[in-house]
């Protein structure tokens, strides 16, 4: 059973055209929820920590909301360089402490 | 600040015989990660060194798969013999501690024909 589910699996935007990418999850105890950027042919690239419902950060475009069972990342005007797959990613409070569980990210391309 | 550095960047080998991937990680984090990446999907973990304990190697394949991370620095992870369902990217990460966020770096894609 996948504990962290992401969807869509690929999304296609115009440039400027907003819209939201979700990251569910079914552990136990959440420690936190990490969501990375992925360009091709190299590693993630860290973009933000949530650790309690409710919670929000934003950077530039991007802004990153967490709930219970689920967290979105939105994306207002998106421009080409916003394209990449976009990881999501939870560290459970028990078990083994620091490992991360991703899910199978989210294809984004804008187009100009 | 440099960020995690990896070597090489790519690898193709025979199926049968050995590689050995190498990880620098960003200065002063005690915590390294071995992560591995097939084609359409999430990053696995491999195992999680804390200084120079490998703290969980539960994932590693351990009948082909070694690791290490000698005086707590730089880390070698190898294969032998590689196979050819072993064709994916690894993923070298660090973090200051398990719990911060974590930093990776560019992987090695490995290609076992």
């Amino acid at each position: 059973e996948d504990q962290v589910t992401q969807s869509p699996e690929a999304l296609r935007l115009q440039e400027g055209e907003s819209s939201s990418l979700n990251c569910s999850y079914t552990v136990s105890g959440l420690r936190g929820l990490f969501w990375y950027r992925q360009d091709p042919g190299k590693g993630p690239e860290f973009l933000f920590t949530l650790y309690s419902a409710g919670e929000e950060k934003e950077k530039e475009r991007l802004k990153a909301t967490l709930t219970k069972k689920e967290s979105f990342l939105h994306i207002t005007a998106p421009k080409p360089e916003d394209s990449a797959t976009y990881l999501c990613a939870v560290q459970e409070v028990r078990g083994s402490q620091g490992n991360l569980i991703f899910g199978k990210g989210t294809k984004l391309s804008v187009k100009p | 600040e440099a960020g995690v550095v990896q070597s090489p960047r790519y690898k193709i080998i025979e199926k049968k015989q050995p590689v050995a991937f190498w990880c620098n990680p960003i200065s002063g984090h005690n915590t390294l990660y071995w992560y591995r990446q097939n084609l359409g999907q999430g990053p696995e973990l491999l195992i999680r060194y804390e200084n120079e304990e490998a703290v969980d190697d539960s994932q590693l394949p351990k009948d082909r798969f070694s690791a290490e991370r000698l005086k707590g620095v730089d880390s070698t992870l190898k294969i032998q013999p590689a196979e050819l369902g072993d064709s994916a990217v690894y993923l070298c990460a660090s973090s200051r501690t398990s719990e911060d966020e974590q930093y990776f770096g560019p992987g090695t894609r490995l290609t076992v024909t």
